[in-house]
């Protein structure tokens, strides 16, 4: 299995624009994970999906982001119009079973200038 | 609800010597699991040991072992041997079937010194 693949690697984008981050889970995983990590606010749980369904969504931090989950193999975040703070690097994990642990994706490093 | 704490913000050790990470946590449930995430500087997340609270025996994986006290709700790293490799932020996580999800802390950097 080849893991949790994330595109872009790596993301530079002006303030403004719109950024659409893409996640492949692990076939097979039913749970998907957007989390952000930055140094000052460490990793944070934007939302995750059960089933492709939302389930929690309380930490995505404002009406900019916004997550899909349209098949059982793709996921997307997106911001919308992206913001300088909003750089970060953000990661996509999938789980057959919380209590299994996750796997990690290797993030996207998004830089908004 | 539940909370998990890593009171070292950072830590060195001596290359081919043992160093011990803390993690604490705080919970009401009687069942749930515990893990360490290893995240180098290439920024994979990587996992590195699990553990169920309902054994008692402490889990092991090659020269990563915890040290479980379920009552004091603690939950320790050792790696022995350390090697440069093993250079990275590590995070300590938990998991109960409350929130159903993983809950990290915020990690404790780790410096090997050659």
């Amino acid at each position: 299995d080849a893991g949790v693949i994330q595109s872009p690697r790596h993301e530079v984008t002006e303030m403004g624009q719109e950024v659409t981050l893409r996640c492949k889970p692990i076939s097979g995983h039913n749970s998907l994970f957007w989390y952000r990590q930055t140094m000052m606010r460490g990793l944070e749980l934007l939302i995750y999906f059960n089933n492709n369904v939302p389930i929690d969504d309380s930490g995505m931090p404002e009406d900019r982001f916004s997550a899909k989950m349209p098949n059982a193999s793709f996921s997307t975040l997106k911001i919308q119009p992206s913001e300088p703070r909003d750089s970060a690097v953000y990661f996509c994990a999938s789980s057959p079973e919380g209590l299994l642990g996750y796997t990690f994706g290797s993030g996207t490093r998004l830089t908004v200038v | 609800a539940q909370t998990v704490t890593q009171s070292q913000p950072e830590m060195s050790v001596q290359e081919a010597e043992t160093v011990t990470l803390s993690c604490t946590y705080d919970t009401s449930e009687s069942d749930y699991y515990l893990f360490w995430y290893k995240q180098p500087p290439s920024r994979q997340m990587i996992l590195v040991i699990r553990q169920e609270a309902y054994k008692q025996q402490n889990a092991t994986e090659n020269r990563f072992s915890v040290n479980f006290q379920k009552a004091a709700k603690s939950f320790s790293l050792k790696i022995s041997d350390s090697q440069l490799g093993d250079a990275a932020m590590y995070f300590c996580a938990y998991y109960g079937n409350r929130d159903d999800k993983i809950i990290f802390g915020k990690g404790t950097r780790l410096h090997i010194l050659p």
